[in-house]
């Protein structure tokens, strides 16, 4: 079975913080994803990488940056976190465009 | 780009009755139409998927059905369970673009 995660499953900052949300899987996927899901809105994409190093500004990217130094791993940061940054983040990864594999979500909260 | 629209944002059933969730696409190359289940506090995952060469796809309770000259493609559910209680998701994608999806379907069935 593929396996994402997610390295908190809540998380609570504050104003100005600098937040790192991490994700890994184990199934050689070479696309990994950062979605954001807020009540009524749906999965919003943040960032998408396809290769080691290499990303693409999804729907929303504005207070946001991601790393990816690894194939299994892929960062989400929040350079100076502000409160309409409250919110589910989910990643998930995949090989080609398929069926996506989440991992089980972090919900920040930031105060 | 591609645009995902899916109603009802809401639906509430009596336990046996069916469940039919519909989403239509913009881009006619789209190509592959996948469902994801999101139960509360855990992390979509994929219940069907369909693929622009088929018309209609069935697994026990769930199908799917596409149609591709309208552009829509629907997901629906007999038998309804209260298990079935959940968000749903529609995508669409094509080739190596990134998935667009549906805004998200809440379905509560009562026992």
């Amino acid at each position: 079975d593929v396996k994402v995660t997610q390295s908190s499953r809540y998380l609570v900052k504050r104003t100005g913080e600098k937040v790192f949300l991490e994700c890994v899987q184990d199934m050689d996927h070479e696309n990994m994803f950062w979605y954001r899901q807020d009540p009524g809105l749906g999965l919003r994409l943040i960032y998408f990488s396809y290769d080691v190093k290499m990303k693409e500004k999804g729907d929303i990217p504005e207070g946001y940056s991601v790393s990816r130094e690894k194939k299994e791993r892929f960062s989400l940061i929040l350079e100076s976190a502000s409160t309409n940054q409250t919110s589910m983040y989910l990643c998930a990864s995949s090989h080609g465009m398929n069926t996506q594999y989440f991992g089980p979500g972090t919900r920040l909260t930031v105060l | 780009g591609e645009n995902v629209e899916q109603h009802p944002s809401t639906l509430s059933v009596q336990e046996g009755d069916s469940a039919v969730i519909k989403c239509t696409y913009s881009d006619s190359a789209s190509n592959y139409f996948p469902w994801y289940k999101q139960e509360l506090g855990k992390r979509p995952q994929l219940i069907i998927d369909i693929r622009s060469n088929v018309g209609e796809k069935k697994d026990q309770r769930i199908a799917v059905t596409l149609n591709k000259t309208a552009k829509h493609f629907s997901l629906h559910i007999t038998e309804t369970q209260p298990e079935d209680s959940a968000v749903y998701f529609c995508a669409a994608s094509r080739g190596s673009y990134i998935p667009t999806f549906g805004r998200g379907t809440s379905l509560i069935v009562h026992p």
